[in-house]
């Protein structure tokens, strides 16, 4: 059974901070990893995707990859209360098939003024 | 921009009506998906299709079927509506290869099964 373990949170930073949401999975074969902002009663939104090890930067959005520990993180720099959502992370297959994604139940970010 | 829309936002139906849920996408997406969002599990998928006619069960398969006649569409179906299938449905839709297979989602369906 493939498993994406979020912590469920909340996590609550000051507007202006860093917030850091991590997220571990289980299959080793993973290689597509993405993080999804839900805001309450809405569908996700893809935010960022990260294939690779290392750092990817969009914006406030960082993504960070380590496939030997199988962690995937998602810093927001300069947290806004436009931010307080919850985040998702899904992992998937090799890019080329399938793309079948399994889904964390998600960290619920709170962004207080 | 990729664009997921779904028949219905809110759905009402009674135990034991055959409910159809209709997703359609302007990509030109192979693959299609079927998910339910509950409170505490998350997002798990369904059915999932990669191609027209084709079809291959997710995780939580039991009392659903789907259909793709079409690239465009892709339906689930609830032959009799049961009250612990009352949950929100997303649809998504993704690209089979290349760099930018991630699924875009619809804007959901609540469905309350009574």
């Amino acid at each position: 059974q493939k498993e994406v373990e979020q912590n469920s949170g909340p996590l609550s930073v000051p507007e202006g901070a860093i917030a850091s949401l991590n997220c571990t999975y289980s299959d080793r074969g993973s290689q597509s990893f993405f993080w999804y902002r839900q805001y309450s009663g809405k569908s996700p939104e893809l935010i960022m995707f990260i294939y690779s090890n290392g750092d990817k930067e969009d914006g406030r959005f960082t993504a960070q990859l380590n496939k030997a520990s199988q962690y995937v993180s998602l810093l927001i720099r300069d947290s806004q209360p436009s931010d307080s959502a919850t985040y998702l992370c899904a992992v998937g297959g090799a890019p080329g098939g399938g793309n079948k994604l399994t889904f964390g139940t998600g960290t619920q970010l709170k962004v207080e003024l | 921009d990729v664009k997921v829309t779904q028949s219905s936002r809110y759905l009402v139906k009674r135990t034991g009506e055959k409910v159809f849920l209709e997703c359609v996408q302007d990509m030109d997406h192979e693959n299609m998906f079927w998910y339910r969002q509950d409170p505490g599990l998350g997002l798990r998928l369904i059915y999932f299709s990669y191609d027209v006619k084709m079809k291959e069960k997710g995780d939580i398969p039991e009392g659903y079927s789907v259909s793709r006649e079409k690239k465009e569409r892709f339906s689930l179906i609830l032959e009799s509506a049961s009250t612990n299938q009352t949950s929100m449905y997303l649809c998504a839709s993704s690209y089979h290869r290349g760099p930018n297979v991630m699924p875009y989602f619809g804007p959901g369906t609540r469905l309350t099964v009574t």
